[in-house]
């Protein structure tokens, strides 16, 4: 069964930096690209990040650009998202998502983030 | 950069009813679309992707239809579990955006 957890969620404040973690199990986790979505409260979704399996390719969305950074460790299983220079409207809750017939087929229960002084 | 629309924002309905949720592109996406349900405090979940392909474990009373910039997601006979909001999601190489949803509440 595929599981992803995430973890590192919590509050921080402005301009502060916060790192998360994504367990991932159940699947051959380099063979599948990842991703970060995040959910404002009481908000829609937004796609905020993605990483190939090898990591080689990396894209985010331009409201996050220059200030989070994707990663994976294929050998932990483990798939990050470092986050600096935070912002108020950085807070959500950020789900980690596996990529698979070419959507986001499997999901995390999420991580949340809250960015306040 | 394209726009999804979402109509209506929200939709009432009783069980057994049919319900029927639309998804607008602001240009033609061809068939680039999923639909998600998201429960109250739960993660998304897909139901449905490249416009009318059911994914794994998803109940047939769930369809999708469309193509180009018009796009429709079916729900027959509504269950009292079928309350939730409901995502479309475009895809455009590595990159996704998503609608802002349809809340369908069960009467």
């Amino acid at each position: 069964e595929v599981q992803l957890v995430e973890s590192g969620g919590g509050l921080v404040q402005p301009g502060g930096s916060l790192r998360l973690s994504c367990a991932a199990s159940g699947f051959t986790f380099s063979n599948y690209e990842m991703n970060w979505v995040r959910q404002a409260p009481g908000k829609g979704l937004e796609w905020v990040s993605y990483i190939s399996g090898s990591g080689s390719s990396i894209y985010y969305a331009d409201s996050v650009e220059g200030r989070f950074t994707i990663a994976r460790d294929n050998a932990r299983n483990s798939l990050y998202l470092q986050m600096n220079s935070l912002r108020a409207e950085d807070t959500a809750v950020y789900y980690c998502a596996r990529r698979d017939l070419a959507w986001e087929l499997n999901w995390g229960q999420g991580t949340l983030v809250t960015v306040s002084s | 950069e394209i726009a999804l629309t979402q109509s209506p924002a929200t939709l009432s309905l009783s069980p057994g009813e049919r319900a029927t949720l639309s998804c607008r592109a602001s240009q033609s996406v061809r068939s680039y679309v999923a639909w998600y349900q998201q429960k109250r405090g739960q993660a998304p979940r897909l139901l449905i992707y490249d416009a009318s392909n059911r994914a794994p474990g998803i109940p047939a009373r769930f369809s999708g239809s469309g193509s180009g910039t018009d796009f429709t997601l079916t729900i027959n006979s509504l269950e009292p579990e079928d309350l939730a909001v409901y995502y479309c999601q475009h895809r455009n190489g590595y990159r996704r955006t998503f609608g802002p949803g349809t809340k369908v509440d069960i009467k």
